[in-house]
């Protein structure tokens, strides 16, 4: 099975900064990555698919990148509702397995 | 619009059984494929399987064969979930998330989440 490991597993950062978090798999996966957005006891949100392709209406501030088994997301211009709980995916096959989350504190 | 709307919580003992339900709608049921994702409290999102909506076959990750069954109803457009013999470490939230079946593409849309309570 294909691990996936993410880092940090918490952050603070102040309204206005440029956060990157960052996700390896274990195995090359290509470009089938995604990246959700999960607040506290709410379901989780597609932010980005295919490493780098923004989910609808997400702003353009959240950016994707990367190939193979290195990757980020990037949050430009943090704003106060990006707080929340972070979690890459692959999407390339079962077991769609998850990274472990990072935690997104506003200061 | 599209929606999974899930049951409401469930407050159970261990040995018994809870059966939670996934209601779609909005979109072509059998264009995507229903997975299943449990969150422990606290704790990260794990995969547990997922049912092909077309046939009914439904595929289980290692960690959750044997006492969880995935099924759909399709003359209501639903997808189940039922965990057989409650344990402990069972009280999670579990989530249904579609998956369009035809190719690589991620979860894009979630239920709500089914707050599942396990305690004598």
């Amino acid at each position: 099975d294909i691990q996936m490991t993410q880092s940090p597993a918490s952050l603070s950062a102040s309204v206005g900064e440029t956060v990157p978090i960052t996700c390896r798999a274990s195995e090359n996966i290509y470009s089938y990555l995604a990246w959700y957005q999960q607040k506290q006891g709410k379901s989780p949100q597609l932010l980005v698919y295919n490493a780098k392709t923004l989910a609808e209406g997400v702003p353009s501030r959240f950016s994707g990148s990367g190939s193979g088994t290195q990757f980020s997301l990037k949050i430009n211009s943090l704003q106060p509702e990006d707080f929340g709980n972070y979690y890459c995916q692959h999407h390339y096959g079962t077991p769609y397995t998850f990274g472990g989350g990072t935690k997104l504190e506003i200061k | 619009q599209i929606q999974l709307v899930q049951s409401g919580p469930e407050l159970k003992k261990p040995g018994e059984t809870v059966k939670i339900s996934c209601k779609a709608s909005g979109y072509t049921f059998t264009d995507y494929s229903m997975h299943w994702v449990k969150q422990a409290p606290g704790k990260g999102l794990k995969w547990m399987g997922w049912i092909n909506t077309e046939t009914g076959e439904p595929t289980y990750a290692d960690d959750f064969k044997g006492r969880f069954a995935f099924s759909l109803e399709t003359s209501t457009i639903t997808a189940y979930l039922r965990i057989n013999n409650l344990k402990n470490e069972d009280t999670a939230t579990y989530f249904c998330a579609r998956r369009w079946s035809y190719g690589h593409y991620p979860f894009d849309y979630w239920g709500q989440g089914t707050i599942l309570t396990v305690s004598s």
